[in-house]
């Protein structure tokens, strides 16, 4: 039973257009959502994250959405960039349990 | 360096035999973590540890892993008896405290033949 699912395997933007990573979960313990982005052949880095007593966590081209009710959290990056092209994760704490789950990623190309 | 560091980068190892992976965290950083993750998924959560204890060894998938943590600092994920299965990049983490952002390393490529 996958707790975070990252539904869209793969996406493919132009640069300076919008690229919208989107993110399911089930657990409604979860209360705090993160965004991590991997290059090939290193670990995963932290770009933003979300406490659930938000809904919206704004970083400079990065924004979070939370949507509680609908257990859904969005990631948009704008404008995107070539460098952007990565594989995204979500990943979902339940700090009460102290457990954390990881999405599939998500492979983010932006084409030039 | 000031990153998390893991060693070694890749290990080639033939079935039935143990497996040593080790990780150095960031100074300071009291929560430590393990994943794993196989080829075309995502990462699968193996142990944390808050200083030298694990309050949760749920994520790991048999009794043949093991993890420790001494001194608050490095960690070892020893895999006994290597299965074919268990070929996968293995990713520690560290973090200033539980809940936080993690900080990776950059993993240990694990292949059994």
């Amino acid at each position: 039973d996958q707790q975070v699912k990252q539904n869209s395997p793969s996406l493919s933007v132009q640069e300076g257009r919008i690229s919208i990573l989107n993110c399911d979960y089930t657990n409604s313990m979860f209360d705090y959502f993160l965004w991590y982005k991997k290059y090939p052949a290193e670990g995963p880095t932290f770009l933003i994250s979300i406490s659930s007593i938000k809904d919206k966590n704004e970083d400079g081209r990065f924004t979070v959405f939370l949507n509680k009710s609908a257990k859904h959290l969005s990631l948009h990056i704008v404008p995107s960039q070539p460098g952007d092209s990565a594989v995204y994760f979500c990943a979902a704490w339940d700090t009460n349990a102290g457990k954390s789950t990881f999405g599939d990623g998500t492979t983010l190309t932006v084409k030039p | 360096g000031a990153g998390v560091s893991q060693s070694p980068s890749n290990k080639v190892t033939e079935k039935g035999k143990d497996v040593e992976l080790r990780c150095d965290p960031i100074s300071g950083h009291t929560a430590l973590y393990w994943y794993r993750q196989s080829l075309g998924q995502g990462l699968e959560f193996l142990i944390y540890f808050q200083g030298n204890s694990a309050p949760d060894k749920s994520g790991l998938p048999s009794d043949r892993f093991s993890a420790e943590r001494t001194g608050g600092s490095v960690s070892t994920l020893t895999i006994q008896r290597t299965q074919q299965e268990d070929s996968a990049v293995y990713l520690c983490a560290s973090s200033p405290g539980i809940y936080e952002k993690l900080f990776f390393g950059s993993g240990t490529q694990l292949s059994v033949l």
